[in-house]
């Protein structure tokens, strides 16, 4: 089966660091994304990692571990705005976009 | 230069009815997948269109179907609307399938009644 993991919820306080944790076990591999989704809107591409190590845009980073199925999203000097959920997905074959999606995280960020 | 567009942004349906949901892929984009999205879980994948042609289908029934146009842009039809169609149906592109960045546009939310 095709499975992917992540935490429900989270809360973290404004300027803090969060990492939130996604595992995967799918059937193959080509590419890991994130994505921020605001309630009510569309999910916003984060970040889109294919090789190992750690990515970074800014205020926000993901890593990527394919021998263990582990990636990580972190997010930096945290706004209230960073409050949303985020959503981990794997693209699992070749050809095609077809992405498996997490449950997505729920972020609330407090002053 | 624009995102991912669709069309209409929220629409009202009565159970049996059809609909038709439209997208415009980010320019030079050749690939449209197509995806939906109910309250609380992550978006789930309904097809994928590359060059005309279908590439890619989720486990959807034989009630849903899409068509991508010469232009890239796509449609998605629902026939025989279910209450448990009502959700928020997104249109991503990429420029190739399969490779590289896939980012989504604002979605259309459908409510069945």
């Amino acid at each position: 089966g095709q499975n992917i993991d992540q935490p429900t919820e989270m809360t973290a306080t404004e300027g803090a660091i969060v990492q939130i944790n996604c595992t995967y076990q799918t059937s193959g591999f080509n590419g890991l994304f994130w994505y921020q989704q605001h309630a009510g809107e569309a999910p916003t591409f984060l970040s889109y990692n294919v090789l190992d190590g750690l990515e970074e845009k800014g205020r926000f980073s993901s890593f990527l571990s394919r021998s263990k199925g582990y990636s990580y999203l972190l997010l930096k000097e945290l706004q209230m705005k960073d409050s949303a959920s985020y959503l981990c997905a794997v693209r699992p074959l070749y050809n095609t976009d077809k992405l498996i999606f997490g449950t997505g995280t729920r972020l609330q960020v407090f002053p | 230069d624009a995102g991912v567009t669709q069309s209409p942004t929220h629409l009202i349906k009565t159970r049996g009815q059809h609909v038709t949901l439209r997208c415009s892929p980010i320019s030079g984009h050749k690939s449209v997948s197509w995806y939906q999205q109910v309250l609380g879980q992550g978006p789930q994948f309904i097809f994928q269109y590359y060059e005309k042609e279908e590439r890619g289908r989720g486990n959807f029934p034989d009630r849903f179907s899409a068509r991508q146009f010469p232009n890239y842009s796509s449609e998605l039809n629902v026939n025989a609307l279910l209450l448990g169609d009502s959700a928020l149906y997104l249109c991503a592109s990429s420029i190739y399938r399969g490779a590289g960045e896939l980012f989504f546009g604002e979605g259309s939310r459908l409510t069945v009644l």
